[in-house]
Order: structure tokens, then C-alpha cells, then sequence
């Protein structure tokens, strides 16, 4: 079955950069996109971006163009989130979310990031 | 790219129906048929209700259904039940390939 696992929660300080996983199984990795959300605490969804490891094409929302960066690891099925320049308004839930091909939803869901800024 | 405009909160008791609006503009709701919907349980993960408007994944009920109208895409609930109690969002395609979610609405099953 399809799962996307992530990984733990993070404590970071203001100015620190945090890279979150997103471990991939049940599908063919390549094939599907991931995209990145975040919910701050009590907050709505926020849009982060997405990357498609198949054809290398990424997109960063214009908000954190600039702080954030989107890799993969095809061999490990693994997507990841790095975000620099830390701060406090960074503190969220950060999700992992497949978006099957020419489509603009997202099927499945990782289970979500706790990071934490705070000094 | 500014969030699309959910009411806040919406209610109802066990059995009627209630619909969340989700309002955008013309260069992200209105121009594309890529609006979808999610449901979100507090301290979990968003779940896929709606894709392209108006579709259901297979395991969803049909008590959920989707419409849009102009800049207005559309969530009704049918027969609600306490398990509807959640927060839903919707998304759409913007432009140049990104996206946006909505404010939120928190349902309450009365």
C-alpha cells in the first residue's frame, strides 16, 4: 500500500536550517510529484511547493523562494524539505504529499513534521 | 497568491445537509478545474475528499460532492454525522504551475 513516511520532530534556533524526509513506498517514486505543505500551529494549509524527480522540474511558492529547497534521492524513493534562515513564524507541521500525474490534488499524505524555532 | 475565502465555521445537525463555499478569482478557482477538498481531523494528516471539482476517490462516501460556480467552487455534506466533524480546506491550481488553499472551515456536527 501506498505510505509516505516522514521523519522526526525538530527543535531548531532562529537562524538554523532543518531538512525534513519524506520516505516513499508502495509506488513507483519517479512516476508521482511530491508536493510540501506546512500548518502552523491552529493555522490553515499553506502551499510550499512541489518537486518530480522524474523529469527534475521543481516549484517554490514565492513566499519561501529563496529559503527553501527541494530534493530527492531516487534510490531511496525519498523527498526533502530543507528550510534556512530559520524563524519563529517557520514553526509548523511540515507534510509530504503525492500528486499523481497532470492532476492538482494530492492522494497521500505523510504523517507530518513537528519543527519547532525557538531560542 | 492570496488564500482562498472559506467561511470560517459552518454547522448542522445529524442528518441535514451544509455546504462550504470557497471563493478565489479568476486566475485560480474560476480558470482551472483543479479544485480539490480536504478533510482534517485535529492532529492528523489532510484527507483527499474531492479532486477536479466535483470528483470522489472511490473509498470517500457519496454523502460528499463538489460543484463549481464562476469563482465559487462548492462542498456539500449530505446526511451529516458526528465523524463529519472536521476542518476542510480547498485548494486550486493558481498559475505558473502552483497552487492555493483555502482559509478553513471547522464543521460542527451540532
Amino acid at each position: 500500500q501506498v505510505q509516505l513516511v516522514q521523519s522526526g520532530a525538530e527543535v531548531k534556533k532562529p537562524g538554523a536550517s532543518v531538512k525534513v524526509s519524506c520516505k516513499a513506498s508502495g509506488y513507483t517514486f519517479i512516476s508521482y510529484a511530491v508536493h510540501w505543505v506546512r500548518q502552523a500551529p491552529g493555522q490553515r494549509l499553506e502551499w510550499m511547493g512541489w518537486i518530480n524527480s522524474g523529469n527534475g522540474d521543481i516549484r517554490y511558492s514565492e513566499k519561501l523562494q529563496g529559503r527553501v529547497t527541494f530534493t530527492t534521492d531516487t534510490s531511496a524513493s525519498t523527498a526533502y524539505m530543507e528550510l534556512s534562515s530559520l524563524r519563529s513564524e517557520d514553526t509548523a507541521v511540515y507534510f509530504c504529499a503525492r500528486n499523481p500525474p497532470v492532476t492538482g490534488f494530492n492522494d497521500y499524505w505523510g504523517q507530518g513534521t513537528l519543527v519547532i524555532v525557538s531560542s | 497568491q492570496s488564500a482562498l475565502t472559506q467561511p470560517a465555521s459552518v454547522s448542522g445537525s445529524p442528518g441535514q445537509s451544509i455546504t462550504i463555499s470557497c471563493t478565489g478569482t479568476s486566475s485560480d478557482v474560476g480558470g482551472h478545474n483543479s479544485v480539490s477538498w480536504y478533510q482534517q481531523h485535529p492532529g492528523k494528516a489532510p484527507k483527499l475528499m474531492i479532486y477536479d471539482v466535483s470528483n470522489r476517490p472511490s473509498e470517500v462516501s457519496n454523502r460528499f460532492s463538489g460543484s463549481k460556480s464562476g469563482n465559487t467552487a462548492s462542498l456539500t455534506i449530505s446526511g451529516l454525522q458526528a465523524e463529519d466533524e472536521a476542518d476542510y480546506y480547498c485548494s486550486s491550481y493558481a498559475s505558473s504551475h502552483t497552487y492555493v488553499f483555502g482559509t478553513g472551515t471547522k464543521v460542527t456536527v451540532l
